[in-house]
């Protein structure tokens, strides 16, 4: 298995723009959690969905930030318009039932300028 | 919430000595204790990780130790090497599946 998939690597846009950042679970897992990165910070959890359906959002910042999960293979976190604090890296992360042993993706490194 | 801290936020050792790492927690529901480590540039990787119903788990030259009573858990690294090197996290899941990590310990381990 690849494990789990995050596109882009990096992104660079300007505040105002929409950003979406993409991950494609590890196939079998159940559950996906979004991670927010930052020195300040640390490791914030954004949301996690279990089997597609969104359990917890509480670590959303605020209505510009949404995520979705289609199908068992992949989900987006979208950042609509983005801003410079929104400068992070996201990871996404994947398990195969709840919190135990979660698998990271790679991040994106997101610049909001 | 669950709310994790962990200290020390950095550690230096010189190779070949221990290194060790403590977490407390808040929630007494959290149940599942794991460790992980980011190298620079890199992802978090799981490590080891701990439940509730034990005290005391090993891996090699790695071992975590938890204490519900006084809501604390640590992560003992022996026989430190350079490649050691890196930022680890602590985490507790409050009970409900869900991840809450530690600030972080940057460890330095010097040859």
């Amino acid at each position: 298995d690849a494990g789990v998939i995050q596109s882009p690597r990096h992104e660079v846009t300007e505040m105002g723009q929409e950003v979406t950042l993409r991950c494609k679970p590890i196939s079998g897992h159940n559950s996906l959690f979004w991670y927010r990165q930052t020195m300040m910070r640390g490791l914030e959890l954004l949301i996690y969905f279990n089997n597609n359906v969104p359990i917890d959002d509480s670590g959303m910042p605020e209505d510009r930030f949404s995520a979705k999960m289609p199908n068992a293979s992949f989900s987006t976190l979208k950042i609509q318009p983005s801003e410079p604090r929104d400068s992070a890296v996201y990871f996404c992360a994947s398990s195969l039932g709840g919190g135990e042993k979660l698998f990271f993706g790679s991040g994106t490194q997101l610049s909001v300028l | 919430g669950e709310n994790v801290e962990q200290h020390p936020s950095t550690l230096s050792v010189q190779e070949g000595d221990s290194a060790v790492i403590k977490c407390t927690y808040s929630d007494s529901a959290s149940n599942y204790f794991p460790w992980y480590k980011q190298e620079l540039g890199k992802r978090p990787q799981l490590i080891i990780d701990i439940r509730s119903n034990v005290g005391e788990k090993k891996d090699q030259r790695i071992a975590v130790t938890l204490n519900k009573t006084a809501k604390h858990f640590s992560l003992h690294i022996t026989e430190t090497q350079p490649e050691d090197s890196a930022v680890y996290f602590c985490a507790g899941d409050g009970g409900y599946n869900k991840l809450i990590f530690g600030a972080g310990t940057r460890l330095a381990v010097h040859p």
